[in-house]
């Protein structure tokens, strides 16, 4: 069993709707967890870091982690063409040393239908 | 926000020579950076963590004598892949870690796209 799960789609969706992005885990040492968005031949941006469990909303964008299901979802109200691209769950178990290595899911490729 | 540069964007090179890849946080200080590789289609894979002033942590299964890495002052650390070969061809990809004040996160560079020939 990989230790981030994935589901790399590609997910398809017309424009407004709103998006569910979801990554499970099995590391319960995994305390921070982050979004990246990354554009075809680009790095990874920064959308979304959260610490424990929570909702954590910006924007768009909200969200949520439950570490009791070792489960983490991003949202997307209101999707844009723009929103198109990879979104990648990343998440490690502490700060600093050598835990401070991010853990991928392997990405979502997302497709927004003008 | 916090900013990282990489250079170059692309190089192609001939197998066999060696290729140095530079990451820079342009607007922080970072104690530490890390370097990742992304196959087409596939998620990124922690190479190894570069820490200022000390040598680098590698992750298993990622040669040390063949990527090595320099962090030689607290905005940029250096790749160098040695005697690189077809199979060296990826997407690489450093990271700064943020301090404190930024959310102590990762941000990304823009990612340097090695063609060994």
């Amino acid at each position: 069993q990989k230790e981030v799960e994935q589901d790399p789609g590609p997910l398809s969706v017309p424009e407004g709707a709103i998006v569910s992005l979801n990554c499970t885990y099995s590391n319960s040492a995994f305390q921070y967890f982050m979004w990246y968005r990354q554009y075809s031949r680009k790095g990874p941006e920064l959308l979304m870091y959260t610490y424990s469990s929570g909702n954590k909303e910006d924007g768009r964008f909200t969200a949520q982690v439950d570490k009791s299901s070792k489960y983490i979802s991003l949202f997307i109200r209101d999707s844009q063409p723009s929103d198109s691209a990879t979104y990648l769950c990343a998440m490690k178990s502490g700060t600093g040393g050598g835990a401070d290595g991010l853990t991928f899911g392997k990405g979502t490729h997302l497709i927004i239908q003008p | 926000g916090a900013v990282v540069s990489q250079h170059p964007s692309r190089v192609i090179c001939k197998s066999g020579t060696s290729v140095k890849i530079e990451c820079r946080s342009l607007d922080f200080q970072a104690t530490t950076m890390f370097w990742y590789r992304q196959f087409p289609k596939q998620s990124l894979m922690l190479m190894a963590t570069s820490n200022e002033g000390s040598k680098a942590t590698y992750e298993q299964g990622v040669e040390k004598d063949k990527f090595l890495i320099n962090h030689a002052s607290l905005t940029l650390s250096t790749l160098t892949v040695t005697s690189a070969h077809p199979e060296d061809s990826s997407f690489y990809i450093c990271s700064a870690r943020a301090p404190l004040g930024l959310g102590e996160t990762q941000y990304f560079g823009p990612g340097t796209r090695l063609l060994v020939l």
